[in-house]
C-alpha cells in the first residue's frame, strides 16, 4: 500500500491555459474525491466517483473543470481556461465505501495561475 | 445542509499544556465525526473518528467524544507537544459526502 499518489506536486500556468492533474488512489478503494483547499480554509467537495461512475458533482463547480477515473482506477482532474481565482491546492482523497470509512488523502498539487 | 463549525485559531500553547479544540456539527442525519490533521508540508490524515452518538475516538493522546445532545465533538489533549503543531480539521460524512471545518493552527512551544 503506497498511499494516495498525485502529480504534479506543483503547477505554475498562465492565465487561460488548461491544465491537468493525476491521482493515483489506495488500488483496493472503489471511492475517489477530489476536493479544492484555499489558504486558511477546509478542503472544499469538488466530485467524486465510485468505481468509474462521477456520481456527484459540486454546484460550485464551474464547466471549465472536469474529471474522469477511467476503468475506476486512476482519475484525472482538467480545468480548462485557467483563471487567477483557480489558483489553490488541489486535493485529492480515496476510501473504501461504507458507513464510517475515513478518507485517506494524498499530498495535493498546488496550482498557481499567473 | 449538513456543516462543521470549529473554533478559529491560531492557538498558540507552552509544551504540557492541556488542548481543547472546540467543533460543533449540523447535520440532518446520523453522520460520522473525524478529526484530521495536517503536519507542516504533509497531506491529511485522519486521527481519530467516531461514528455513533455517546463513541469516543482517541489517538496519540488526544480525544474526541461524540455528543449528540450538543451536536458536538470536541478534541483534547491533556499534555500537548511541540510535535503536535498541525492544522487540526474536524469533518463529518453523511451519505457519500464528507464535510470540514475551516481548520484551526496549533503552535506548541517548547
Amino acid at each position: 500500500d503506497t498511499g494516495v499518489s498525485q502529480d504534479p506536486r506543483h503547477k505554475i500556468t498562465k492565465r487561460g491555459q488548461n491544465v491537468t492533474f493525476r491521482c493515483d488512489p489506495i488500488s483496493e478503494h472503489n471511492r475517489l474525491y477530489w476536493y479544492r483547499q484555499t489558504l486558511g480554509q477546509g478542503p472544499e467537495f469538488l466530485t467524486y466517483f465510485q468505481n468509474e461512475a462521477q456520481l456527484e458533482k459540486s454546484r460550485l463547480l464551474s464547466d471549465r473543470f472536469s474529471a474522469e477515473r477511467p476503468k475506476g482506477s486512476f482519475s484525472t482532474l482538467e480545468i480548462q481556461r485557467t483563471e487567477q481565482g483557480d489558483s489553490a491546492m488541489y486535493l485529492c482523497a480515496s476510501s473504501f465505501s461504507g458507513v464510517g470509512e475515513k478518507l485517506f488523502f494524498g499530498s495535493g498539487t498546488q496550482l498557481s495561475v499567473l | 445542509g449538513d456543516s462543521v463549525t470549529q473554533m478559529e485559531g491560531p492557538v498558540t500553547l507552552s509544551e504540557e499544556a492541556c488542548l481543547t479544540i472546540n467543533c460543533t456539527y449540523t447535520a440532518t442525519g446520523y453522520p460520522s465525526l473525524f478529526w484530521y490533521v495536517q503536519y507542516p508540508g504533509e497531506g491529511l490524515q485522519l486521527l481519530l473518528k467516531a461514528t455513533k452518538a455517546d463513541d469516543k475516538g482517541s489517538n496519540k493522546g488526544f480525544e474526541a467524544t461524540y455528543r449528540k445532545e450538543t451536536t458536538s465533538f470536541h478534541l483534547e489533549k491533556g499534555s500537548v507537544q511541540v510535535s503536535d503543531s498541525a492544522v487540526y480539521f474536524c469533518a463529518l460524512s453523511s451519505g457519500n459526502q464528507f464535510y470540514f471545518g475551516t481548520g484551526t493552527s496549533l503552535t506548541v512551544i517548547p
